[in-house]
């Protein structure tokens, strides 16, 4: 069974600091796609960063970045520079594979709050 | 701003009504998902239309009928619903029938339901 698990359920960062959040996921499978999402309490699902687990490159979003670590099967997301905007709940997300397409699985959610 | 578009972005209804959600993409898209959302939790995938044909319904109670009438349009049909129903459904799209990283999911705004 593929899962992808959050350990932190909330988090707390000063402004302007660094935060990283943590993911961790289950696969036998040797290709698969892993996302970050953010949902601000506006509700809509936002897209931050995406990575294949093919390109050993951790991928970049201006202040968002991942560490890759795919023996271990770690996807953690770097915030720089905190902004009170990136207050949000962030889902780790694996792409799993099923007979008729695919789906994601989403972790249980990190809350990070951003303060001032 | 969203480019896919959800309404209405609130619904009460009585256990013994029928109501529907809509969702509209215009970006080409050619897969439109629903998932249902509970309060600090993930989203949970319902049902994924390909090239407007259903192709996967993760085994959804008979009382939630989707409909997909063409590429850009997805409804949710509502009837006899429970209480334990009520949470934020959110309509998603992709731009090929597989989520990759160049195919990402879209996430709309959501319908907040509340089932009296």
């Amino acid at each position: 069974a593929q899962t992808v698990t959050q350990s932190q359920p909330e988090m707390s960062v000063q402004e302007a600091e660094t935060v990283t959040l943590s993911c961790t996921y289950d696969t036998s499978e040797s290709n698969y796609y892993l996302f970050w999402y953010k949902q601000p309490p506006s509700r809509q699902m936002i897209l931050v960063i995406r990575q294949e687990a093919y390109k050993q490159q951790n991928a970049t979003e201006n202040r968002f970045s991942v560490n890759f670590q795919k023996a271990a099967k770690s996807f953690s997301l770097k915030i720089s520079d905190s902004q009170l905007g990136d207050t949000a709940m962030y889902f780790c997300a694996f792409m799993k594979l099923m007979e008729y397409g695919n789906k994601l699985v989403f972790g249980a959610g990190t809350i990070l709050r951003v303060k001032s | 701003d969203t480019e896919v578009t959800q309404t209405p972005k609130h619904l009460v209804m009585g256990m013994t009504n029928k109501k529907s959600l809509k969702c509209e993409q215009h970006m080409g898209h050619r897969a439109m998902y629903w998932y249902k959302q509970k309060a600090k939790k993930p989203p949970e995938l319902m049902f994924v239309y390909s090239y407007e044909k259903l192709s996967i319904n993760e085994s959804v109670p008979s009382r939630f009928s989707p409909e997909c009438p063409n590429s850009s349009l997805l409804n949710l049909h509502l009837h006899a619903l429970q209480p334990e129903d009520s949470a934020l459904y959110l309509c998603a799209s992709s731009q090929g029938p597989q989520i990759t990283v160049h195919s990402p999911l879209h996430f709309g705004n959501g319908t907040r339901l509340t089932v009296t």
